[in-house]
């Protein structure tokens, strides 16, 4: 089945711990992005990859860090996570960059930062 | 800025009632215009992708039609598994090649029985 995969689902936490959440899709695709969406906010994208090893900034980077070392995997690293970034979390995938590329979801990581 | 408007935020709608969600943008340079459904505490689901002006699709109940301002989702004789909320989302060149998906705040449509 293709699917975009996140772990966790769930994730409380304390400032300062540095966490990881796991992105993983079964597509080949090569467009992966990383979205946070709060109330009253919508859905805002934080970074993008457009390949291996290609990264850049989406509208809301600070305080987070990607890496995109295998075509399939894309994590989201919180090196000191803050109250602020309590949010609902969710990676999507398309098969390439390009406006008629669709882009797929993931269900979505709920994280509390404490 | 460009900007992406959904109306109205929540709508409540009788079993069969039919109605209509909004979706106001401006943007420079519309590349795309997405319509994905999203059920509370999952990832949204995509629905339909429109391109142009005088664009339409259709699945089941729903209609999704394009002008060069807005577009507007069309429910037919909705049931309750039609419940959810509705996000409709531009693509953009954000610069370079990277086509972002700005969304808009969602209309939450709620069907009763």
């Amino acid at each position: 089945e293709a699917q975009v995969t996140q772990n966790p689902r769930y994730l409380i936490t304390v400032t300062g711990k540095k966490l990881t959440v796991t992105c993983s899709q079964n597509m080949n695709h090569e467009y992966m992005s990383w979205y946070r969406q709060d109330p009253g906010l919508g859905l805002r994208q934080i970074y993008y990859s457009m390949n291996v090893e290609v990264t850049d900034k989406g509208d809301v980077p600070e305080g987070y860090k990607v890496s995109r070392k295998e075509k399939r995997n894309f994590p989201l690293i919180l090196e000191s996570p803050s109250p602020n970034q309590t949010s609902l979390y969710f990676c999507a995938s398309s098969l390439r960059e390009g406006r008629r590329n669709t882009q797929y979801f993931g269900p979505g990581t709920r994280l509390t930062v404490l | 800025e460009d900007q992406v408007t959904q109306s109205p935020e929540a709508l409540r709608l009788q079993e069969g009632e039919s109605s209509s969600l909004n979706c106001s943008y401006t943007v420079s340079g519309l590349r795309g215009l997405f319509w994905y459904r999203q059920d509370p505490g999952k990832g949204p689901e995509f629905l339909f992708t429109l391109y142009s002006a005088g664009e339409e699709k259709e699945k089941e109940r729903l209609k999704a039609t394009l002008t060069k301002k807005e577009s507007f989702l069309h429910i037919t004789a909705p049931k309750p598994e039609d419940s959810a909320t509705y996000l409709c989302a531009v693509s953009l060149n954000s610069g370079g090649s990277n086509y972002k998906l700005t969304f808009g705040k969602g209309t939450l449509l709620t069907v009763n029985p």
